[in-house]
């Protein structure tokens, strides 16, 4: 069964870092992965998605990369805000489509300013 | 677009009743998806739908669960009898063949 990890499960800093998440999947066999953004109460927003034949996408401020022989993706978001603060999560789909999601832990980023 | 609405947005109700939760996909999208979050287990798919008809259904935690596509544009995930281990905050998702998922806001449900 795939199961996704995610370091650290959560991280408070101050505004202006520099700063990297992890996500690390048991099976290495994923198609693609996105990485979502949660406010509380709120549903996921997708952040960036790196489809299969991809190895890393970028939108603004962040920066998501895909190692698949190793099964593992970080997420690096520059010049931190604190409207960044949110719950991060990976997922990697396990077939061709975006259908089934094999969801990561989470990690809880809080930004101060 | 009015993204995909799920309704009650909260619900608390006792054990042993019967739970309907709702959800309406944005118009197009041919596949939906029902997830639940729990602290313990994290964002977990229940089951989802291609075009109306159940494709895996292997999430589905006990046979207390079902759902429902009627149409495109409606769904159910029902729980009867409902348990305490049964709160959670349940999610529908919806997206168009084999693209990314746009998730509701999630209804959250207690059971006493």
């Amino acid at each position: 069964k795939q199961e996704v990890t995610q370091i650290p499960a959560a991280l408070s800093v101050p505004e202006g870092e520099n700063l990297v998440l992890n996500c690390s999947f048991t099976d290495s066999a994923i198609y693609n992965l996105q990485w979502f953004r949660q406010d509380p109460g709120k549903g996921l927003t997708s952040l960036l998605l790196i489809q299969s034949s991809q190895r890393e996408q970028t939108s603004g401020r962040l920066n998501a990369s895909l190692d698949k022989s190793s099964g593992r993706s970080t997420l690096y978001i520059a010049a931190s805000q604190p409207g960044d603060s949110a719950t991060y999560l990976c997922a990697g789909s396990m077939n061709t489509g975006f259908q089934k999601l094999v969801f990561g832990t989470g990690t809880r980023l809080l930004v101060s300013p | 677009d009015a993204g995909v609405i799920q309704s009650p947005r909260h619900e608390v109700t006792e054990m042993g009743q019967e739970v309907t939760l709702r959800c309406k996909p944005i118009s197009g999208h041919n596949s939906l998806f029902w997830y639940r979050q729990t602290m313990m287990r994290g964002l977990e798919l229940l089951i989802y739908f291609n075009n109306n008809v159940p494709i895996d259904d292997s999430g589905m935690p006990e046979d207390r669960f079902s759902a429902k596509m009627p149409n495109a544009s409606f769904s159910t995930l029902k729980i009867q009898p409902s348990e305490p281990r049964d709160s959670a905050v349940y999610f529908c998702a919806s997206s168009p063949y084999g693209q990314p998922q746009h998730f509701g806001d999630g209804t959250r449900l207690s059971i006493l």
